[in-house]
């Protein structure tokens, strides 16, 4: 069983369209996170959720919107996309808020902007 | 050895023999870390922890060293295996907030 899960692995699309990285997590953890990874594999977080509510939120462009649907799901919105945005994205979960040392990592999606 | 650029640092060993990953972190005020590998494809996992209380803590294969002094960390893994070949990342925390990853360290272990 995947204990975190990411759609779809790959992602290859042009500047300006939009965008959405799903990710599920089966156990039954309350908070979620957002990585980038960029093709230096540098990881940087981008955002967290914990009970719905965004708790996490660093020096991100605006056209990044994270959405939880519930407690199981956290997904990613990207609009305008631009080259820069070329990455592994990279979903996580822990049962508690700032509980770094059981965060579960989701396979990672590769988005390639042309 | 190491490559410079845009390539990772890469250490390179003999399977059975040990290893020794390198990190210096940035913020003398972070009170926890983090040994993360992540393998080719995969997700980063968590390998083992240190807080700043401390100056090592063992695992099964593996020690993490701490030394406040000069920010410095170390992850050495004993009689390295073909499975522990990966990409390996520090991670520092400051109170809970603000978790900054490392660079990254790629280990290759040669047959």
């Amino acid at each position: 069983d995947t204990a975190v899960s990411q759609t779809p692995k790959y992602l290859v699309t042009q500047m300006g369209n939009d965008k959405s990285i799903k990710c599920e997590q089966n156990l039954g953890h309350d908070t979620m996170y957002w990585y980038k990874q960029d093709s230096k594999k540098f990881l940087k977080i981008m955002f967290s959720y914990n009970n719905k509510e965004l708790i996490i939120n660093e020096t991100v462009p605006n056209r990044f919107s994270p959405k939880s649907p519930d407690k199981a799901h956290l997904n990613l919105h990207i609009n305008s996309l631009e080259l820069g945005d070329s990455a592994v994205y990279f979903c996580a979960s822990s049962q508690e808020r700032g509980a770094w040392y059981e965060q579960y990592f989701g396979p990672g999606t590769r988005l390639t902007v042309t | 050895g190491e490559s410079v650029g845009l390539h990772l640092p890469t250490l390179s060993v003999q399977e059975g023999d040990n290893s020794i990953i390198n990190c210096a972190y940035s913020n003398s005020a972070s009170d926890y870390f983090i040994w993360y590998k992540q393998e080719s494809g995969k997700g980063p996992q968590f390998i083992i922890d240190i807080r700043s209380n401390m100056d090592k803590r063992q695992g099964q294969r593996v020690t993490v060293l701490l030394n406040k002094t000069v920010k410095h960390l170390s992850l050495q893994i004993a009689a390295t295996q073909p499975g522990d070949s990966a990409v390996y990342f520090c991670a520092e925390n400051m109170n809970g907030q603000n978790f900054v990853f490392g660079p990254g360290t790629r280990l290759s272990v040669l047959p």
